[in-house]
């Protein structure tokens, strides 16, 4: 256990559903991320929150949509998704905003969009 | 831009030692991170190098210089449940969070 977990683990949804994820951080850090990994893809920065102010969106269609309302929380909502967007969802946290020393990850949710 | 290149796979024996290489090319350099993650798991942090040399922890250890752009980690005295995905990773240029390489799977043999 890592200190982040996260919720659903496994989530199946068609294209026009609507779906949230959650991610929950008891180490008391200051920013979250949320990852996108695929298969024989590295993995893909999606969203930074630093103390609930998001710092940067790596280009990410707007059917994702992050919402931070404390430092130990954060959610990534989804509608209207594509195939392409199965893949394991990754939150991580670390105590401050430059990461190198250590991001924390939770163990992911498995998302599959039919 | 930023990229990091590392090798896809490398297997070996139990016992043995290997060095996983990663070079990266960045436009602002803060320090070079491993991440190890098993299958099915969570990507968990190994360590971080911000300045040239050889970090030692435990089995593991990671090396890192700066002026080749270039670092690598080595895992001693292989075990079965090293066998995992390694991934290198540099923070991006505003300083808000990790690119990761594409990983290398380590496959470890008895």
């Amino acid at each position: 256990e890592t200190g982040v977990t996260q919720t659903p683990r496994h989530l199946v949804m068609g294209m026009t559903n609507k779906k949230s994820l959650k991610c929950e951080q008891h180490l008391g850090h200051n920013a979250m991320y949320w990852y996108k990994q695929s298969a024989k893809k590295p993995l893909e920065l999606m969203f930074v929150y630093n103390f609930k102010e998001q710092t940067e969106n790596n280009s990410v269609p707007s059917r994702f949509s992050p919402e931070c309302p404390n430092s130990s929380h954060l959610f990534l909502h989804l509608h209207t998704l594509q195939p392409e967007d199965s893949a394991l969802y990754l939150c991580a946290s670390s105590q401050d905003l430059l990461a190198g020393e250590g991001q924390y990850f939770g163990p992911g949710t498995r998302l599959t969009v039919l | 831009g930023q990229s990091l290149e590392q090798p896809s796979e490398v297997t070996a024996v139990e016992g043995a030692i290997v060095q996983i290489n990663c070079t990266y090319q960045t436009s602002g350099f803060y320090g070079l991170s491993w991440y190890q993650q098993h299958d099915g798991g969570a990507p968990t942090f190994l360590s971080y190098n911000a300045l040239d040399g050889l970090e030692e922890t435990g089995r593991f250890s990671s090396f890192l210089s700066r002026s080749d752009s270039y670092g690598y980690l080595l895992l001693q005295e292989l075990q079965m449940k090293d066998s995992a995905s390694y991934f290198c990773a540099v923070i991006n240029q505003a300083g808000t969070a990790l690119i990761f390489g594409k990983g290398t799977t380590l496959s470890v043999s008895s």
